[in-house]
């Protein structure tokens, strides 16, 4: 599976938009990039995963460059309770269900 | 959504003790589940894949014989620590997905909500 790249901590303010990026330049193309979010001393939670297209649902948008080389999560309005570790893993199509985790992006959401 | 439950959430035991931790899938049926394990400030490593009716498959350097799995019905799977030590202190986590949820790509993971375990 291909290797991603976050950065490891990130702020922002309640209310504002977060963007979280992910680098996954090895990417190939029967890959998607799923995103996983963990809150403190809970088991982690899906989110939202595309392939190409930008995806958006209730919780949160998904860009994908269309190089598919890199891909940004949108929390459109963060909340305090969005303060968790956010991770991004590449998956091949039919997986979804073995994960690889990497480190992640600490996003601490203050007032 | 589905809903995959962990029991217990929390437990402590005495060094060379074993401790069984159970991963329910509530309204769906599971032929895998994965356990993983957390350490404090570290990432989530997959341990096992828990394949029901057969045995399970364990990742490089987890000892089979000390993590002991069994997936015995389509929506339970135990993982049972033997002789535990204090260096097997972890955050215990399973993992499963409903078959034929028609995703493109595949389907998503439901997670547990973890077993803390303390060996003192």
């Amino acid at each position: 599976d291909a290797k991603t790249t976050q950065p490891p901590s990130m702020d922002c303010a309640e209310g504002r938009a977060a963007n979280l990026p992910c680098n996954h330049s090895t990417i190939s193309g029967n890959e998607y990039v799923y995103w996983y979010r963990q809150i403190h001393s809970q088991g982690p939670q899906y989110i939202i995963h595309g392939l190409k297209n930008n995806e958006t649902n209730e919780m949160a948008s998904l860009i994908i460059t269309e190089d598919r080389k890199s891909s940004t999560l949108i929390l459109p309005h963060a909340t305090l309770r969005d303060t968790a570790v956010y991770y991004c893993i590449v998956i091949p199509r039919g997986g979804g269900n073995k994960l690889t985790f990497g480190t992640g992006t600490q996003l601490k959401v203050e007032l | 959504g589905a809903v995959v439950s962990q029991h217990p959430s929390r437990v402590i035991c005495k060094s060379g003790t074993s401790v069984k931790i159970e991963c329910r899938s509530l309204d769906f049926q599971a032929t895998t589940m994965f356990w993983y394990r957390q350490f404090p400030k570290q990432s989530l490593m997959l341990m096992a894949t828990s394949n029901e009716g057969s045995k399970a498959t364990y990742e490089q350097g987890v000892e089979k014989d000390k993590f002991l799995i069994n997936h015995a019905s389509l929506t339970l799977s135990t993982l049972t620590v033997t002789s535990a030590h204090p260096e097997d202190s972890s955050f215990y986590i399973c993992s499963a997905s409903p078959p034929g949820r028609g995703l493109v790509g595949g389907t998503e993971a439901f997670f547990g909500q973890g077993t803390r375990l303390t060996v003192v």
